[in-house]
């Protein structure tokens, strides 16, 4: 258990409708990412936040896509008119600050757009 | 831009054979290299990192990797695989430059055959 949760587990949406997933690291993760995940590939890095600011975007990142980090703790990720192309497991990260760059995962949310 | 790749997509190895996984990345400064693994339906797990120090890296579970600066190249090494070592593995890497953007290879599916 890496003390990283994330709901929904499952999410299935229309094309076109909002979502937003969240993330609960532990207390001491005061650094936390989101990353997107499709089959076949590796983690693709979406967003980074320490404590609540953000203060990396990938240039990848849509504009219907937005992360928030309010108080530092939990965190979401909210995409606006879904598309299909946006089905994918959604990834949260977080580790401690400093010298240490270990990141703990948690389950991921799966997203399928119909 | 940082990159990681990691070669072949699928390995299959025999119970108590050598796990060889290989991973090659490019960075212009120092990196800090990291190795996870995601069993089905689950997160990615920290397997080892190497950030500065000793070049050879010991992780769980048996499993550990070299930093060969001149290889530019972090492979992942077990002696002896296990059936339970059956997972997705993946190599990433991020530096003091990369703004705590950590890139992922494409991952490795390692087989374990009985």
């Amino acid at each position: 258990d890496t003390g990283v949760s994330q709901n929904p587990r499952h999410k299935i949406t229309k094309r076109g409708q909002n979502v937003t997933f969240r993330c609960d690291p532990i207390s001491e993760h005061n650094r936390l990412y989101w990353y997107r995940q499709t089959l076949g590939q590796g983690p693709e890095f979406l967003t980074y936040f320490q404590n609540e600011a953000q203060l990396e975007k990938s240039r990848l990142l849509s504009d219907r896509f937005s992360a928030e980090r309010p108080k530092g703790s939990f965190s979401t990720l909210e995409i606006q008119r879904t598309e299909q192309g946006d089905s994918a497991m959604y990834l949260c990260a977080a580790g401690k600050g400093g010298s240490s760059y270990e990141q703990y995962f948690g389950p991921g949310t799966r997203l399928t757009v119909t | 831009a940082q990159s990681v790749t990691q070669l072949g997509s699928h390995v299959s190895v025999s119970e108590g054979a050598l796990v060889l996984l290989r991973c090659n990345y490019s960075s212009s400064v120092p990196p800090y290299l990291f190795w996870y693994v995601q069993y089905p339906n689950q997160g990615l797990q920290l397997l080892l990192k190497y950030t500065t120090g000793a070049t050879l890296v010991k992780g769980i579970n048996g499993f550990e990797a070299e930093f060969k600066k001149s290889e530019t190249s972090f492979h992942l090494t077990k002696p002896s695989a296990h059936m339970s070592d059956a997972a997705e593995y993946f190599c990433a890497v991020t530096d003091l430059t990369s703004g705590n953007q950590f890139y992922f290879g494409t991952g490795t599916s390692l087989t374990v055959i009985p």
